[in-house]
């Protein structure tokens, strides 16, 4: 399998401009994951999905972020509109549920998302 | 609530030397706890992991055991390498929910 795969690699935008993430998960994984990483905050989980269904969304920071799940194969994470302060790298992952308690989560490269 | 912290990097170390990197956890209940590496321009990925008090979990010469009496998971390894540079997070895991709490990541550089 690829691993989990993430587009685009980086991204770098201008302020107000709308900004999507995409992720493909591992085949047969069920649960979904968003990350944000940033010097500040470290890693912070902004949203994860299970069986495409968003579970909990507490950790998306405001309005301006939206993330969908239309199918097992697919997710993304939207902004808009784009912020200087939403620069940071965001990280997909996924799991396969069976194994909750082992709580391994597969990571993307992730994407380098610059906003000027 | 649940968090995990740290101790703050950079770690510098020479090649050959000892290492460790202290994590201590506030949670209720018994978490699952784990140890995360990020090599540069990749994603995380697990590096070893315990599910109980007492245990050591074990990886590519990297230890750690889940002492419960100190709330700590800290990350040992006898002799780092050159390619063990990377940024390490300690994690701890709730279960049920299969939603993990990251420390904020120790940097650790290793030269020849």
């Amino acid at each position: 399998d690829a691993g989990v795969i993430q587009s685009p690699r980086h991204e770098v935008t201008e302020m107000g401009q709308e900004v999507t993430l995409r992720c493909k998960p591992i085949s047969g994984h069920d649960y979904l994951f968003w990350y944000r990483q940033t010097m500040m905050r470290g890693l912070e989980l902004l949203i994860y999905f299970n069986n495409n269904v968003p579970i909990d969304d507490s950790g998306m920071p405001e309005d301006r972020f939206s993330a969908k799940m239309p199918n097992a194969s697919f997710s993304t994470l939207k902004i808009q509109p784009s912020e200087p302060r939403d620069s940071a790298v965001y990280f997909c992952a996924s799991s396969f549920g069976q194994e909750m308690r082992s709580e391994k989560l597969f990571f993307g490269s992730g994407t380098q998302l610059s906003v000027l | 609530g649940n968090s995990v912290t740290q101790m703050e990097g950079p770690v510098t170390l020479s090649e050959e030397a000892f290492l460790t990197i202290n994590c201590t956890y506030t949670a209720t209940g018994y978490p699952s706890l784990f140890w995360y590496v990020q090599y540069p321009g990749e994603g995380l990925q697990l590096l070893l992991k315990a599910t109980k008090a007492d245990d050591k979990g074990s990886n590519k010469g990297f230890e750690a055991t889940y002492r419960k009496e100190t709330t700590s998971f800290h990350l040992e390894k006898g002799s780092v390498q050159v390619s063990d540079s990377a940024v390490y997070f300690c994690a701890l895991g709730s279960g049920g929910y299969n939603k993990l709490i990251f420390g904020a990541g120790t940097r650790l550089a290793v030269h020849p």
